[in-house]
């Protein structure tokens, strides 16, 4: 099946720092990927749509200033974490959709976030 | 009331026992349905589509229906590595996912 990478995998940062996480499609090009947050024992909430070559899509309640996302290309998107908190800290997870015929989400493996 | 919802459980059971979780999901506009696996602290993997005829693959079972809006899944011969959070998704436009259902087969 295809690949989604996720860098890093675990980061943690003091208050006040701004971390970036990057999505990689390894072997197909996607034009949207996805982010997500998941909080210990909850669901995934979607946070944003990101959009290769437009701005990013942002779910009610998120904050796009603070949530800043980049899709430089057809492989890479990047969501950074401004001026992180404690209650930033969280599971965050990006997506994207294969395409093709058996059209298929695909996670990439999670980085995890703790702000002290 | 939340878009998709499941039944949280816990579901503790044996091995070889058979379990099927629900989800029902509030969008009838839904066009696409899925039952993901997560493990702890792990992303989220794709087991199976779901389609109003029904699929199979193994020993687990997806069943679709859209007049109830109403999915399933049915695991038989439960297997130890079967322990699990399994998710409902349901896309309309988006995925919007269900809260999970936590699985655990004892031995």
């Amino acid at each position: 099946g295809a690949v989604v990478s996720q860098h890093p995998s675990r980061v943690i940062c003091k208050s006040g720092t701004s971390v970036k996480i990057e999505c990689r499609s390894l072997d197909f090009q996607a034009t949207t990927m996805f982010w997500y947050r998941q909080f210990p024992k909850q669901s995934l909430m979607l946070m944003a749509t990101s959009n290769e070559g437009s701005k990013a899509t942002y779910e009610q309640g998120v904050e796009k200033d603070k949530f800043l996302i980049n899709h430089a290309s057809l492989t890479l998107s990047t969501l950074t974490v401004t001026s992180a908190h404690p209650e930033d800290s969280s599971f965050y997870i990006c997506s994207a959709f294969s395409g093709g015929p058996t059209d298929t989400q695909y996670f990439g493996p999670g980085t995890r976030l703790t702000v002290l | 009331r939340k878009e998709v919802e499941q039944d949280p459980g816990p579901f503790n059971v044996p091995e070889g026992a058979t379990v099927a979780f629900n989800c029902t999901y509030s969008n009838s506009a839904s066009q696409s349905f899925f039952w993901y696996r997560q493990d702890c602290r792990k992303e989220p993997k794709l087991l199976m589509s779901v389609y109003s005829s029904g699929n199979e693959d193994g020993r687990f079972t997806a069943q679709l229906n859209r007049a109830s809006q109403y999915i399933s899944l049915l695991i038989r011969d439960s297997k130890l590595s079967d322990s699990a959070t399994y998710l409902c998704v349901v896309n309309a436009g988006k995925s919007t996912f269900g809260d999970g259902t936590t699985l655990t087969v004892k031995p």
